[in-house]
């Protein structure tokens, strides 16, 4: 399993953009990269998930560099219900390959 | 309207009990899975099934049992050998041939113990 490595927090402002990195140095061929969000006292949701280059969906994008050992989720005008915690998972979707770490905890502030 | 759900959201026991926590699925998910989660942390994975009477310990498996005799339930039990078991059960599912690797979650289930 990749490890990944992520802020353990990030704070922004009401309509700026907010791009989070995650660092996964070890991450394999068959790999994907996926970011989840979470809110307080519910389970994660699905935000995006990519392979390489620029993955773009109505919520989000993600940016892959060509060596795959970063990533960076990128949220346009963030609003304070953007806050929460945000998790990076690499795996290569297998499915017992589903582990989470500590994520980055954003604070959109007025 | 298909989910997966989990009950009762609250729980409460006395110290050396056993609990089951239930979580139901009507999205006909092969895998599901349990996750604990204690205050300001990430998940961690407890037990993970892909097909029904087959599961397979994750990385904080001591102290819990589950069982999938069902494809579409995955019940948790928390056991009296669990030496902190107050924490935030998540329950999940996937399908096991989906292009993403998109897991679907349950709302949760808080279990306190006294």
């Amino acid at each position: 399993l990749a490890k990944t490595t992520q802020p353990i927090s990030m704070d922004s402002y009401e309509g700026q953009e907010v791009n989070i990195t995650c660092s996964h140095n070890n991450i394999a061929t068959n790999d994907y990269i996926t970011w989840y969000q979470q809110f307080p006292s519910q389970g994660p949701r699905f935000i995006i998930q990519g392979y390489k280059t620029k993955v773009t969906n109505e919520v989000a994008s993600l940016f892959i560099p060509a060596d795959r050992k970063s990533s960076t989720l990128s949220l346009p005008r963030v609003s304070l219900s953007d806050t929460a915690v945000y998790y990076c998972l690499v795996g290569d979707m297998s499915w017992n390959d589903m582990r989470f770490g500590a994520g980055t905890r954003l604070t959109v502030k007025p | 309207d298909g989910g997966i759900t989990q009950s009762p959201k609250y729980l409460f026991r006395k110290e050396g009990q056993n609990v089951t926590l239930s979580c139901e699925q009507n999205l006909n998910h092969d895998a599901m899975y349990w996750y604990r989660q204690d205050p300001g942390q990430g998940l961690r994975l407890i037990y993970y099934s892909q097909i029904v009477n087959d599961f397979q310990k994750g990385d904080i498996a001591e102290g819990y049992s589950v069982s999938r005799e069902k494809k579409e339930s995955f019940p948790l039990t928390v056991t009296s050998a669990q030496k902190n078991p107050t924490a935030f059960y998540l329950c999940a599912s996937r399908p096991d041939r989906d292009p993403l690797y998109e897991q679907y979650f349950g709302p949760g289930t808080r279990l306190t113990v006294t």
